[in-house]
């Protein structure tokens, strides 16, 4: 059984750019987490989503950041309009629908903003 | 709101001597707790977790913790380090099990 499994591990883009961080969840889970992590901070709660409904969306920021668990493929985390400030390392986590407190994590995007 | 603090940004210990990590949340409700380690350039691998019943939880690489309700306090211990141990440390806590607080992490080395 693969585990979370995220892409790209590495992401450069230029202010002003989009950027897009895909989440594959392990199989059998329903729900999806996405934290950021700043450098030498713990990780931060963004979002949660089952497929095709956002769950809890209190941790994402109001403007340029979006994100989906469609019905089929994978969950995205969208970053429009990149600011340097958006450079951190983004992960990704599932949970069967029956232990939700039992969160699996990816192993990370890292996201750098020149 | 739940927080959790981890008081000590580094720790560091001699190879084969004991180590505890401490970690105090706070909360009005009863909450899950867990810990996690990371690896450099990795993602977080949960070390255990206490969800309810027995106080002292063990998890994987001879670790464990024990849930302290007084003192708001889940502490994670290992009575003998290895070098493989060198890693991030981070606890968290969830009132429903969806969205996890995390403490800023404690930098664990091993000195051979």
């Amino acid at each position: 059984n693969a585990g979370v499994m995220q892409n790209p591990r590495h992401l450069v883009r230029r202010r002003g750019q989009e950027a897009r961080l895909r989440c594959s969840p392990m199989k059998g889970h329903s729900h999806v987490y996405w934290y950021r992590q700043l450098p030498e901070e713990g990780l931060k709660f963004m979002v949660y989503l089952q497929k095709e409904n956002i769950i809890d969306e209190s941790g994402m920021p109001k403007e340029r950041f979006s994100a989906e668990f469609p019905k089929e493929g994978p969950s995205i985390l969208r970053i429009q309009q990149v600011v340097r400030g958006d450079s951190a390392a983004y992960f990704c986590a599932s949970s069967p629908p029956s232990r939700v407190y039992e969160q699996y994590f990816g192993p990370g995007t890292r996201l750098t903003v020149t | 709101a739940q927080s959790v603090t981890q008081l000590d940004s580094q720790v560091p210990v001699f190879e084969e001597a004991p180590v505890e990590l401490r970690c105090n949340y706070s909360s009005s409700v009863s909450v899950y707790l867990f810990w996690y380690v990371q690896y450099p350039n990795q993602g977080l691998q949960l070390l255990l977790k206490y969800l309810s019943g027995s106080t002292l939880v063990k998890g994987i690489n001879g670790f464990e913790a024990e849930f302290n309700k007084s003192q708001t306090s889940f502490h994670l211990r290992k009575p003998s380090v290895h070098i493989s141990d060198t890693a991030e440390y981070f606890c968290a806590v969830s009132l429903t099990g969806n969205q996890f607080y995390f403490g800023t992490g404690t930098s664990l080395t091993v000195i051979p």
